[in-house]
């Protein structure tokens, strides 16, 4: 059974500063990974998906690498800012097009 | 439509009450899910649809939950005799549906609280 792992739970930082937000999954036969972000009270907004043959993707500010083999990914923030505070969630496609979510890291960006 | 839409967006129900979520998913899409999230958990998986297939109910946690989707588009979920512990932020998401697709669009779910 996949099982899908974020540390930390939970960050705190300073305005300006880089950070990297860790997940991990138990099974590396998956189909891709992706990236999330969530606001208090509001749904998901997808961020970053990388498929199981590539290694990394970049959007702006937002790094997010895959090492499928080891069962683990990264999500770099550059230059973090307070309106990056929210819940990031990392979840892998597993077989029947099913998403396994970790259970996310809260980031507060301190101005 | 441009995205993914749910309604209601809140939903308070009475305890033994029946309650239905809609989910409008973008247009084309073939797949459609639900999601529950529980408060201070993550997400968890409750059906998928793909197409005119027999749908994935393997997350449905109790007889009383049921989805149907019409026309291969918009989705219902229903809980029949609602408890507390069934309330959560249902949450539905579409997507191309192929393996290797470029990803899933949620909506922004529906808070449904059982008193």
């Amino acid at each position: 059974k996949q099982e899908v792992t974020q540390i930390p739970a939970a960050l705190s930082v300073p305005e300006g500063e880089n950070l990297v937000l860790n997940c991990s999954f138990t099974d590396s036969a998956i189909y891709n990974l992706q990236w999330f972000r969530q606001d208090p009270g509001k749904g998901l907004t997808s961020l970053l998906l990388i498929q199981s043959s590539q290694r990394e993707q970049t959007s702006g500010r937002l790094n997010a690498s895959l090492d499928k083999s080891s069962g683990r990914s990264t999500l770099y923030i550059a230059a973090s800012q307070p309106g990056d505070s929210a819940t990031y969630l990392c979840a892998v496609g597993a077989g029947g097009n099913k998403l396994v979510f970790g259970a996310g890291t809260i980031l507060r960006v301190k101005s | 439509g441009a995205g993914v839409s749910q309604s209601p967006s809140n939903k308070v129900t009475e305890k033994g009450k029946d309650v239905e979520l809609r989910c409008d998913p973008i247009s084309g899409h073939t797949a459609l899910y639900w999601y529950r999230q529980s408060l201070g958990q993550g997400l968890e998986f409750l059906i998928y649809f793909q197409g005119n297939s027999a749908p994935d109910k393997s997350g449905l946690p109790s007889d009383r939950f049921s989805a149907e989707r019409t026309g291969g588009s918009v989705s219902t979920l229903t809980i029949q005799r609602t408890q507390q512990e069934d309330s959560a932020v249902y949450l539905c998401a579409s997507s191309t549906g192929q393996v290797g697709a470029r990803g899933y669009t949620f909506g922004s779910g529906t808070r449904l609280t059982v008193v």
